[in-house]
């Protein structure tokens, strides 16, 4: 089974571009988690959808990040324009509603890492 | 106070010790809790989930304690490989789809 994909890897921009990366969650995977990670943190949440719905971006600074999961799958999400602050590792993960035990188990992908100079 | 507690380490061990994490958390409503072992620059990977009776994956072996609010995590016969960040992780208030990870654990294992 494939996992859970994301590009580009890495990522160095000037502060003030825009900059948006993309993932692909692992197939039949309805939920899906955007993550930052900051070096020696544990992974912070941005925002999670449940297919193509945004059920939580409490965490997600509006005024300069922005996600979008048009078809339930694919999602992208992007920063505009981006400052100093928002060098870190992004993560997408997917997880899958089985109903079981293991209802909420989450798989990340490789993750992003952005630099802004 | 955070909301999942961890201490950050680092955990110098010989190989073939024994090893133990704890990770205290705050809300008493969590549901779900797992171990998540992260490489250098890696992304997080799923070690283990936590049950309510304990349970055991070869070397590893995780308890709950709900009464005390913490989560442990035991390495037994630690292998060289074993070396890495350990984040637990815990469902957040109001959605037990929602993680919250301590800040990890980092353990490196001596030859």
């Amino acid at each position: 089974e494939a996992g859970v994909v994301q590009s580009p890897r890495y990522k160095i921009i000037e502060k003030k571009q825009p900059v948006a990366f993309w993932c692909n969650p692992i197939s039949g995977h309805n939920t899906l988690y955007w993550y930052r990670q900051n070096l020696g943190q544990g992974p912070e949440l941005l925002i999670r959808y449940e297919n193509e719905e945004a059920v939580d971006d409490s965490q997600l600074p509006k005024d300069r990040f922005s996600a979008e999961r048009l078809k339930g799958v694919d999602s992208t999400l992007k920063i505009q324009p981006a400052e100093l602050g928002d060098s870190a590792v992004y993560l997408c993960a997917s997880s899958f509603r089985s109903g079981g035990p293991n209802t909420y188990e989450q798989y990340f992908g490789p993750g992003t890492r952005l630099t802004v100079t | 106070r955070k909301e999942v507690e961890q201490d950050p380490g680092p955990f110098n061990v010989p190989e073939g010790a024994t090893v133990a994490f704890n990770c205290t958390y705050s809300n008493s409503a969590s549901q779900s809790f797992f171990w998540y072992r992260q490489d250098c620059r890696k992304e997080p990977k799923l070690l283990m989930s936590v049950y309510s009776s304990g349970n055991e994956d070869g070397r590893f072996t995780a308890q709950l304690n709900r009464a005390s609010q913490y989560i442990s995590l035991l390495i037994r016969d630690s292998k060289l490989s074993d070396s890495a960040t350990y984040l637990c992780a815990v469902t957040a208030s109001g959605s037990a789809r929602q993680l919250t990870f301590g800040s990890g654990t980092q353990l490196t294992v001596l030859p």
